[in-house]
């Protein structure tokens, strides 16, 4: 049962164009969402985050919106720089919890020059 | 800045060998994780701990076990390797809401 999903395995995306990365879950009990970007033989980072009290969250070329009643959020780069091609994971957090996160399936953006 | 030190950057080990993957933290996190990543799986957690001594497991705990005996320091083991056990696994500790990573372990069983 997945309760956190990245429908999209791949996308790909103009540099200077906005890229949009996808995420659903299906439990109305995390209370924080999270965006990591991983490289290849590297740990995964942190980008940016949300409470799920809040609707956005903004950090430079990074957005990301949260949409509970469709139990959506989505990841807005823009510009888009080659430099950003990675794989992006979206997390979810339990309230409450004692940090543990549920990670969603990775979407590999890739960013051509 | 927070450093997860995992222990060995890729290992090869053959089916049946007892294999140990360590993991320090040295920002006095509370919390620390193992997760494995597949392709198309994305991370999956295996164990964590929210205390030395403490431990609970993730959504794939079979076939491994962990220690964590020292608050920094936190081992997974896997006590009889098989082939399905080839993955990266990550280690992580965490302040808040947020998880810092290692750089991973690649780890082949053959």
């Amino acid at each position: 049962d997945q309760q956190v999903k990245q429908n999209s395995p791949s996308l790909s995306v103009q540099e200077g164009r906005i890229s949009i990365l996808n995420c659903d879950y299906t439990n109305s009990m995390f209370d924080y969402f999270l965006w990591y970007k991983k490289y290849p033989a590297e740990g995964p980072t942190f980008l940016i985050s949300i409470s799920s009290i809040k609707d956005k969250n903004e950090d430079g070329r990074f957005t990301v919106f949260l949409n509970k009643s469709a139990k959506h959020l989505s990841l807005h780069i823009v510009p888009s720089q080659p430099g950003d091609s990675a794989v992006y994971f979206c997390a979810a957090r339990f309230s409450g919890n004692t940090g543990k996160l549920i990670f969603g399936q990775g979407t590999t953006l890739q960013v051509k020059p | 800045d927070v450093k997860v030190t995992q222990s060995s950057r890729y290992l090869v080990k053959r089916t049946g060998e007892k294999v140990f993957l360590e993991c320090v933290q040295d920002m006095d996190h509370e919390n620390m994780f193992w997760y494995r990543q597949d392709p198309g799986l994305g991370l999956r957690l295996i164990y964590f701990s929210y205390d030395v001594k403490m431990k609970e497991k993730g959504d794939i705990p079979e076939g491994y076990s962990v220690s964590r005996e020292k608050k920094e320091r936190f081992s997974l083991i896997l006590e009889s390797a098989s082939t399905n056990q080839t993955s990266m696994y990550l280690c992580a500790s965490s302040r808040y809401e947020k998880l810092f990573f290692g750089s991973g372990t690649q780890l082949s069983v053959l």
